[in-house]
Order: structure tokens, then sequence, then C-alpha cells
């Protein structure tokens, strides 16, 4: 069975203090592993899908990186609007499956 | 706007209502989605359809009813609900059930309460 754990649970960060949030998953086999922003009141907004270890892709001050047990979301000077809870979900290779399993999530505040 | 459109934004509706959730999708998708979401709960699917079909039904209870008239149009239809079932119900669509380049675009929810 695919899970996907995300740490830690909640971040409280200052504004342009640097941290990261963790994605660790267990797949037989990872055809994607995703990034979403959810902010609150909405629904998630997608924003990486990361194919291999090694791969890394970034967007303004987010960048993800993955490995082959885990990925980390690094948020660098963030700002409040920021604030988000963030999300995490693989996708298994093959098997006739396609559906995503998602984390828990991460809630993110940055205080201004 | 995401692309996704979800009405009504808010429900209450009493354990003996029927009601029904709507999803419209403008972007050309073939995929559409239902999912639960629950406080401190990951995201949980629902139903899945491809190209009007249903693909996936993962193990809902049969109050509730999903409807795919046409591949721009999702519809919910709720009777009969528990507590237990008020939740954030999200409507997604992907290009394709096989393609992740981009992920899923949700609509923004119906914040759901059984009363």
């Amino acid at each position: 069975e695919d899970q996907v754990t995300q740490s830690p649970e909640a971040l409280r960060l200052q504004e342009g203090e640097s941290s990261s949030l963790n994605c660790s998953y267990t797949v037989s086999g990872l055809r994607g592993l995703f990034w979403y922003r959810q902010d609150p009141g909405k629904g998630p907004e997608f924003l990486f899908t990361l194919y291999s270890a090694g791969e890394e892709k970034e967007k303004e001050r987010l960048k993800a990186t993955l490995t082959k047990k885990e990925s980390f979301l690094h948020i660098t000077a963030p700002k409040p609007e920021d604030s988000a809870t963030y999300l995490c979900a693989v996708r298994r290779e093959g098997g006739g499956s396609y559906i995503p399993t998602f984390g828990r999530g991460t809630s993110l505040i940055v205080h201004p | 706007e995401t692309g996704v459109t979800q009405t009504p934004r808010h429900l209450v509706m009493g354990m003996t209502n029927k009601k029904s959730l709507k999803c419209e999708q403008h972007l050309g998708h073939n995929a559409m989605y239902w999912y639960k979401q629950s406080a401190k709960k990951p995201l949980e699917l629902m139903f899945v359809y491809s190209l009007e079909e249903r693909v996936e039904n993962n193990s809902v209870p049969s109050r509730f009813s999903p409807e795919c008239p046409n591949s721009s149009h999702l519809f919910l239809h709720l009777h009969t609900l528990q507590p237990e079932d008020s939740a954030l119900y999200l409507c997604a669509s992907s290009q394709d059930v096989l393609v992740i380049n981009y992920g899923y675009t949700f609509g923004s929810g119906t914040r759901l309460t059984v009363v």
C-alpha cells in the first residue's frame, strides 16, 4: 500500500526565515510525486510534478527536490503570502492504478 | 478563477434531504474526480470519470451518487446523509487519467454540513 507522510504537521516562520517541508513516501515504483498548495476555503493548486531521484523544480521562492525515499519543499525567504497548507502526493507506476495517494499536509504560517 | 467551478460553495442539509453538488470545467479535460476533504485527514478519492465513463468508485456509500452527463459537467447527488459526511467536497479535472505532467485542477469546493 502506498504511503505518504508529511512533516512537520505545522510550521511557523518569520518573514525571511528559510525552511523546508518534508514528504516521505513508500510506493512500489514511482510514476510521479506532486506538490500542491491549498489556501483556506479553496481547493489545492498544483505546484510541481517530480519524476525521478535527483530532479529539482523551482517556482519563485519554492524549490522542490526528490530522492528515492522523500521530497523536500524548500522555501527561501518566505513572505506572509506563502502561508498555506502544502500537500504532497505520489502516484504509482503501472498496475492499472492512476490515482495519487495524498499526505495530510503541512500548514505553514509566515509572520510579518 | 481556477477553470473548475463548483456550486454551491456552502450547503447545510438535514439527514433526510436530497441535494446535488455541481462541478463544471471548461479546460477541455477528459477526466473528472470527486474528492472528500475532512479535517486532519488526507484527501479521499470518491469517484473518477474518464470521458464520461466511471472508472473508479472508491468504496463510497450508496448515499453518494455521481453523474457525469458530458465531459464538462459532474454532479454528486446526496441523500440521507449522516453528520460524519460533513466535509469539504472537491471536484477536480485533469487532461487525462494517465497524464500527470500538470497534476489536477481543483475547484474551490463545496463546504457541506449535515445537521
